[in-house]
């Protein structure tokens, strides 16, 4: 059974940088039939996919447009995880964020953390 | 504005059926399979159907999807009040590289 444990702030001030990591049990980052994803939810945006890390061979990232110049993901093979930095966020960025897994669809989902950007 | 179009409700009685729909583009759902989910509130998605109508272990048979062209449906028959809940699809968009979502579809059991 896989499982997605995610970690990290639940407030962050304007301009600064939201850092999320999702611990992964139960399959492996590394895994050549799994992409790992990062997704938000918020009342004025729905579901909006912000990107995904994947390895076949060497590692691959596919960004959403609406923040590919401010994302990184980026995984942690020693540690079995990966990790979402948006930086320069602004209170739009306030919203649920959850990480899943992805085999052609999204079969495993984080529990989701609540960041709000606010001074 | 979401890539894909749903109605943002839906509603019947208990014991009807009710179908939800799902309309995108050439670049989505006219090349590449179509997801659904059933989300409540304060949880995480979970996955319903995946490639177009293939139900995951432990999603009752009461929920079937479909697909064809641009255009994805979720059928939800023996509507029960456990099935209230928020809908979405998802697709593969090719020209954006990226997951698309719809907007949901809010699932009243009446």
């Amino acid at each position: 059974q896989v499982q997605l444990q995610q970690s990290g702030p639940g407030l962050v001030k304007p301009s600064q940088t939201l850092s999320l990591t999702c611990a992964i049990s139960g399959d492996s980052v590394s895994s050549n039939s799994a992409a790992w994803n990062w997704i938000r939810q918020s009342p004025s945006r729905g579901l909006e996919w912000l990107g995904r890390t994947y390895y076949k061979s060497k590692w691959y990232n596919n960004y959403a447009v609406s923040v590919k110049s401010r994302i990184t993901i980026n995984p942690d093979t020693s540690k079995n995880q990966f990790s979402l930095q948006l930086n320069s966020v602004t209170p739009d960025d306030t919203a649920v964020y959850y990480c899943a897994r992805d085999i052609d669809w999204h079969d495993y989902w984080g529990q989701g953390t609540l960041v709000t950007v606010s001074s | 504005q979401s890539v894909l179009t749903q109605p943002p409700s839906a509603s019947e009685t208990p014991g009807r059926r009710v179908t939800i729909s799902c309309s995108g583009s050439r670049s989505n759902i006219g090349r590449n399979s179509v997801n659904w989910y059933q989300q409540f509130p304060g949880t995480a998605p979970k996955l319903l159907i995946s490639n177009n109508s293939q139900r995951p272990s432990g999603v009752p048979d009461r929920f079937s999807g479909s697909k064809s062209g641009t255009s994805a449906s979720l059928a939800i028959s023996g509507l029960q009040s456990e099935d209230e809940a928020d809908y979405y699809c998802s697709a593969w968009d090719a020209s954006l590289n990226g997951w698309v979502f719809g907007g949901g579809t809010k699932l009243t059991v009446l």
